[in-house]
């Protein structure tokens, strides 16, 4: 089955500068990744997803990267805010399959 | 719209009592999802339904859990004779058919077993 696999864990940032998180992921069939954040005591929301027919999808200050050969995707946050420390998890999932394989999360702390 | 509702919130429960955690699933979404997210990790994969389809139990930790989904919309996951390691969140969502729509979680119900 799938396999993803997320880092850092944790991820501490200064106010204005930019994050990344990586996420890889084992099974070539895999072509939806979600990006989901959660705020502490909150349920997981969609941020950002993208499909492995294009290679990059950006929206304001958030943006992913998807490179299929290497199997890995990344999410990144430009001029971090406090407002997005939060709980960042990725996923992959096929499309003839029934299941979001997810990471095990990334912790981001921004410093104000 | 109604996002997906969990009930209840909380519960806290005393070791080796059963528990029912209730789901609803947003109108017209024929997918959902049962998750479990201990403090502090990743969201584990429990119990997945789709349509009149089998569900896919792959992810029941034993067979003191189970879930049943009636009608194609509410779902109910039941946990017999808990466990203190059964203490976590527990996540529902849905999403239209399949797995490349996005998931809409609900706001979860946090299981505490003393």
């Amino acid at each position: 089955g799938e396999n993803v696999e997320q880092h850092p864990s944790t991820l501490s940032v200064q106010e204005g500068d930019s994050a990344v998180i990586k996420c890889t992921y084992s099974d070539s069939a895999s072509n939806y990744f979600p990006w989901y954040k959660q705020e502490l005591g909150k349920r997981p929301q969609l941020i950002i997803d993208i499909r492995s027919n294009v290679g990059e999808k950006k929206d304001q200050r958030i943006a992913v990267t998807l490179n299929k050969t290497a199997k890995h995707f990344s999410l990144h946050i430009t001029e971090t805010q406090p407002e997005d420390s939060a709980v960042y998890f990725c996923a992959a999932s096929l499309n003839t399959g029934n299941q979001f394989y997810f990471g095990t999360g990334t912790s981001l702390t921004v410093i104000p | 719209g109604a996002g997906v509702s969990q009930s209840p919130s909380n519960k806290v429960t005393e070791k080796g009592k059963d528990v029912e955690l209730r789901c609803d699933p947003i109108s017209g979404h024929t997918a959902l999802y049962w998750y479990r997210q201990s403090l502090g990790q990743g969201l584990e994969f429990l119990i997945y339904f789709q349509g009149n389809s089998a569900p896919d139990k792959s992810g029941l930790p034993s067979d003191r859990f189970s879930a049943e989904r009636t009608g194609g919309s509410v779902s109910t996951l039941t946990i017999q004779r808990t466990q203190q390691e059964d203490s976590a969140v527990y996540l529902c969502a849905s999403s239209l058919v399949g797995s490349v729509h996005e998931q809409y979680f609900g706001p979860g119900t946090r299981l505490t077993v003393t």
